[in-house]
């Protein structure tokens, strides 16, 4: 069984239009980050979510917004995608403890390429 | 802040040892590191928390200078399966997040 899993894994758009990732956990942890991973490797946490509720939102455009139906999904959505979005978006879980951040599990990536 | 990792790459012959340093302008609660493969995402290795421990994986340990603000991962005997970027991250008191460093690239040649 996949711990964390994403969906798609390759996502190829056109700029100015709107995508999303969905993401799921099956360990029961409370809380779930994403992290966008650029050319050059950077990994930047985005967003984090802890039982459905935000917790952490970077410096991140508008045109991404997070959603947390449950504390076992976070998705992702993307509006009026630029080439800039073009990256590894990664989402994770862990279980953590009193605002101290665990260990994370990954999930395996999704590559957004905007053309 | 991002915490500043040193070397950028390495390259090492099988058997041989490294060191990869992680460093930070604030204070520190916990120093986290992951390795991740080519194609592959972050797996995680440890976890160092304040009071200046020294943990191991295996062949990999790690230890924490919270004075220094520093962490070091030591890699001995390195095998083939030790390639690939290490990240640390750094988690200060107030954040409930980590800040992952731009990552050491690992290449072990046999």
């Amino acid at each position: 069984d996949t711990a964390v899993s994403q969906t798609p894994k390759y996502l190829v758009t056109q700029m100015g239009n709107d995508k999303s990732i969905k993401c799921e956990q099956n360990l029961g942890h409370d809380t779930m980050y994403w992290y966008k991973q650029d050319s050059k490797k950077f990994l930047k946490i985005m967003f984090s979510y802890n039982n459905k509720e935000l917790i952490i939102n970077e410096t991140v455009p508008n045109r991404f917004s997070p959603k947390s139906p449950d504390k076992a999904h976070l998705n992702l959505h993307i509006n009026s995608l630029e080439l800039g979005d073009s990256a590894v978006y990664f989402c994770a879980s862990s279980q953590d403890r009193q605002g101290v951040v665990n260990e994370q599990f990954f999930g395996p990536g999704t590559r957004l390429t905007v053309l | 802040q991002q915490p500043v990792q040193s070397p950028q790459a390495v390259i090492l012959r099988e058997g041989e040892d490294a060191v990869i340093n992680c460093s930070s302008s604030k204070a520190l609660y916990s120093v986290h590191w992951y390795r991740q493969k080519h194609g592959e995402a972050p797996v995680f290795l440890m976890i160092l928390l304040k009071g200046g421990e020294q943990k191991g994986h295996e062949k990999i340990s790690a230890s924490f200078n919270e004075k220094k603000q520093q962490s070091s991962l030591y890699l001995t005997a390195s095998q083939l399966s030790y390639s690939g970027t290490y990240f640390c991250g750094t988690e200060d008191s107030s954040a409930s997040k980590i800040i992952f460093g731009s990552g050491t690239r690992l290449s072990i040649r046999p």
